[in-house]
């Protein structure tokens, strides 16, 4: 199976902060990553597929860029809203299908 | 709009048996591959169990294989996860997600929607 690895595992941010999250695959996986946000208590919500593309309603402040084995996801300005966790996952090798172990944004 | 509502969670012993339901709205359910993900406490997402729209493929994580088997009836609008032989590390909240492929044999596993999950707690 394919190890999906975040870094970092959490960090504390300020509302109007830029933000990046990186997303490494344990092989090429080429543009077949997806981005999910998930607030306590919540189910997890699609942000980005295909590595940028946003998923429709999500706000244009996300983007997604990489390939092959080293991506991230990139918040240009953080919005008090945004404070959650963050997976990445791959869908290019399955299955299984695999998640990073998740990335805390915090409120500084 | 579409929406996915898991049931059938709760306590269960150890070795015993427990069958989730997703019933799903708002989409043409029998277009799309559909997938359980769960979450222990604390802990991030674990791929579970999908079933194409068609339910001719299934696939389990080997954590799961053997015990736990995904279902569909199409008629109904509901998705299945029968779990047997249940252990403590089953314990997790267990969500129904939709695959955004449409008709498709072999999901893609891009998970668009997803239910508000349902906690199963696996406890003597």
């Amino acid at each position: 199976a394919i190890r999906m690895t975040q870094s970092p595992s959490s960090f504390s941010a300020s509302t109007g902060d830029r933000v990046t999250i990186t997303c490494r695959a344990s092989q090429g996986i080429s543009s077949y990553l997806a981005w999910y946000q998930q607030k306590p208590g919540k189910a997890p919500k699609l942000l980005i597929y295909a590595a940028s593309t946003l998923q429709s309603g999500v706000p244009s402040r996300f983007s997604g860029s990489g390939s092959g084995t080293d991506f991230t996801l990139t918040i240009s300005c953080l919005q008090s809203e945004d404070f959650a966790t963050y997976y990445c996952q791959q869908y290019y090798s399955y299955p299984p299908w695999t998640f990073g172990q998740g990335t805390k944004v915090e409120i500084k | 709009q579409v929406q996915l509502v898991e049931s059938g969670g709760g306590v269960v012993q150890p070795g015993r048996s427990l069958r989730l339901s997703c019933a799903a709205s708002g989409f043409t359910f029998s277009s799309y591959g559909m997938h359980w993900v769960r979450q222990a406490p604390g802990k991030g997402l674990e791929w579970v169990a999908v079933i194409s729209y068609d339910g001719s493929n299934k696939y389990y994580a080997d954590s799961v294989k053997g015990r736990f088997t995904i279902s569909r009836d199409n008629s109904k609008n509901t998705l299945y996860l029968q779990m047997n032989s249940l252990r403590a590390e089953d314990t997790a909240v267990y969500y129904c997600a939709k695959d955004n492929s449409p008709r498709a044999t072999m999901v893609r596993g891009v998970l668009d929607y997803w239910g508000q999950g349902t906690l199963v707690t696996v406890s003597s």
